[in-house]
C-alpha cells in the first residue's frame, strides 16, 4: 500500500521550454502532497506543499511563477517548471501524504530534469 | 528554525558488522521522527517512524531505532549488516503545528563491503 507515482521519470528538454511532472497516489487519497528537489549528493530540499483544492505553499526562495504547482485531486498534483534554463537541471520528488492524519509522506521515484 | 543533523556523512563497514547512524533535531516540541532509506537508483523508502509510545522502533530488514527525548536523538541500528544495506540513510523530522512538513538531515551515505 501507499504508492506513489511520478511520471516522467527522466525528461531532457531544451532551455525556455515548460515541463510538467505528475505526482499520482495509487491506493490513498493524498490531501496533502509536497515537492521536493534534490541536489547532487545532498539532501531533499522542500520547495511547496501542496493542498487538494487551494493554493500552494512555497518555501522560501522558491519561485513561484517558475514553478507552478497544481493539486486538482486528491490523487493528483503535479509541478509545472517554465521557461526551464540549465540551472533548474535537478532531480524533482514529490510525496504524498494518506488523507487520514497520517503525517507520514510516501516518496516518488523521482523525475531527473536536464535542460540544455 | 528546525534542524535535523546527522553526524557521520559516509560510513564505511564490512558485512556482520553493527551499525549506528546518528540523529539529532533541534526542536522542542511534540515530534514525529522518521528514517528513510534511498538504495542505488531508487525512491526514498520509509524504514521506520516514531509518533508516540515505545520509544524504541523496530522497522523493516532488521533496522531499529531509539528516540531519546533528553537528548534530542533518533538514532537508527542495526546489529549485522549486509551488503544489500549499502544506501543512503535520512532522517527525518516533522514538527506539531508544521502541517506536516518534513525536515531532513542531510543524509549519511553507508557503504557495506563483502
Amino acid at each position: 500500500g501507499a504508492v506513489v507515482s511520478q511520471h516522467p521519470s527522466r525528461v531532457i528538454c531544451k532551455s525556455g521550454t515548460s515541463v510538467k511532472i505528475e505526482c499520482r497516489s495509487l491506493d490513498f487519497q493524498a490531501t496533502t502532497m509536497f515537492w521536493y528537489r534534490q541536489f547532487p549528493k545532498q539532501s531533499l530540499m522542500l520547495m511547496a506543499t501542496s493542498n487538494e483544492g487551494s493554493k500552494a505553499t512555497y518555501e522560501q526562495g522558491v519561485e513561484k511563477d517558475k514553478f507552478l504547482i497544481n493539486h486538482a485531486s486528491l490523487t493528483l498534483s503535479t509541478l509545472t517548471v517554465t521557461s526551464a534554463h540549465p540551472e533548474d537541471s535537478s532531480f524533482y520528488i514529490c510525496s504524498a501524504s494518506p488523507r487520514l492524519g497520517d503525517v507520514t509522506q510516501y516518496f516518488g521515484a523521482g523525475t531527473r530534469l536536464s535542460v540544455l | 528554525a528546525q534542524s535535523v543533523s546527522q553526524h557521520n556523512h559516509h560510513v564505511i563497514l564490512s558485512e556482520a558488522a553493527s551499525l549506528e547512524l546518528g540523529c539529532n533535531y533541534s526542536y522542542g516540541g511534540t515530534v514525529n521522527l522518521f528514517w528513510y532509506v534511498q538504495y542505488p537508483g531508487q525512491h526514498l523508502q520509509l524504514l521506520l517512524k516514531y509518533f508516540s509510545g515505545d520509544p524504541l522502533v523496530k522497522g523493516i530488514k532488521g533496522f531499529e531505532a531509539e528516540f531519546i527525548k533528553s537528548k534530542f536523538s533518533f538514532n537508527l541500528r542495526k546489529p549485522s549488516v549486509q551488503w544489500s544495506d549499502t544506501a543512503e540513510y535520512f532522517c527525518a523530522v516533522t514538527v506539531s503545528g508544521g502541517y506536516n512538513k518534513l525536515i531532513f538531515g542531510a543524509g549519511t551515505r553507508l557503504a557495506v563491503h563483502p
